[in-house]
């Protein structure tokens, strides 16, 4: 299984400025995903991060707001741009080893933009 | 497409009865299906997963869950609750031979009441 690091574990931030998150993977792995949890809510995908090619975006999530590094197998970052308070939400990262395999996940961001 | 349904979004129950958080899938095909516990401050832990063969799958922290193909159900259960055991509790389901990411149900809150 794999474990993931990731930092900050929480930040308060002032709206108009932007906070980087690193997730930090104890094996290498293909695939990387970034996660946004809202009060209340399930875990919405923001975007997948594999080594060597540009960061996939979903529905509603942009590169100039959410902007990704994939440097390694091992590494990734995820910004967050220009916040406002409708970003403060709790942001994951995890990684998948195999299409029957669970999906491990760091233990997240809690971000508040004040 | 896929899609998860947790209908209750809290359970609660005494400590020592048993409990079943509820989730239903929709998939086109054959599912793998998961749940994960999220802890409050913390990123989400796996818990136990159906991918094929025995109905009956058995998992960390004495849950078990029951795949019912006909009823398209992943109830989680436990024959004996413990306090410790109030969390938020995600249902997931991700189509066998498609995409890698998975669907996360919006989560169930477990009280377990002493």
């Amino acid at each position: 299984s794999a474990v993931i690091s990731q930092k900050p574990s929480r930040d308060i931030c002032q709206r108009g400025t932007s906070l980087t998150i690193q997730c930090q993977v104890d094996s290498q792995v293909t695939m990387m995903f970034w996660y946004r949890q809202q009060p209340g809510q399930s875990l919405t995908l923001i975007a997948t991060a594999n080594q060597g090619s540009e960061a996939t975006y979903e529905s509603g999530f942009v590169i100039d707001k959410f902007p990704i590094s994939r440097p390694n197998l091992t590494f990734s970052t995820l910004t967050v741009s220009n916040m406002s308070p409708e970003d403060s939400s709790i942001y994951l990262c995890s990684v998948e080893e195999g299409s029957y395999t669970e999906a491990f996940f760091g233990q997240g961001t809690r971000l508040t933009v004040v | 497409a896929q899609s998860v349904a947790q209908p209750e979004d809290q359970v609660n129950v005494a400590e020592g009865n048993p409990l079943t958080v509820k989730c239903t899938y929709s998939v086109s095909g054959n599912p793998y299906l998961f749940w994960y516990v999220q802890y409050p401050n913390r990123g989400l832990q796996f818990l136990l997963k159906y991918i094929t063969g025995d109905n009956l799958v058995k998992g960390s922290y004495g849950f078990e869950a029951e795949f019912n193909k006909s009823q398209t159900s992943f109830h989680l259960k436990k024959p004996s609750a413990l306090v410790s055991d109030s969390a938020l509790y995600f249902c997931a389901v991700r189509e066998r031979g498609g995409s890698y990411i998975p669907t996360f149900g919006r989560g169930t809150s477990l009280i377990v009441h002493p």
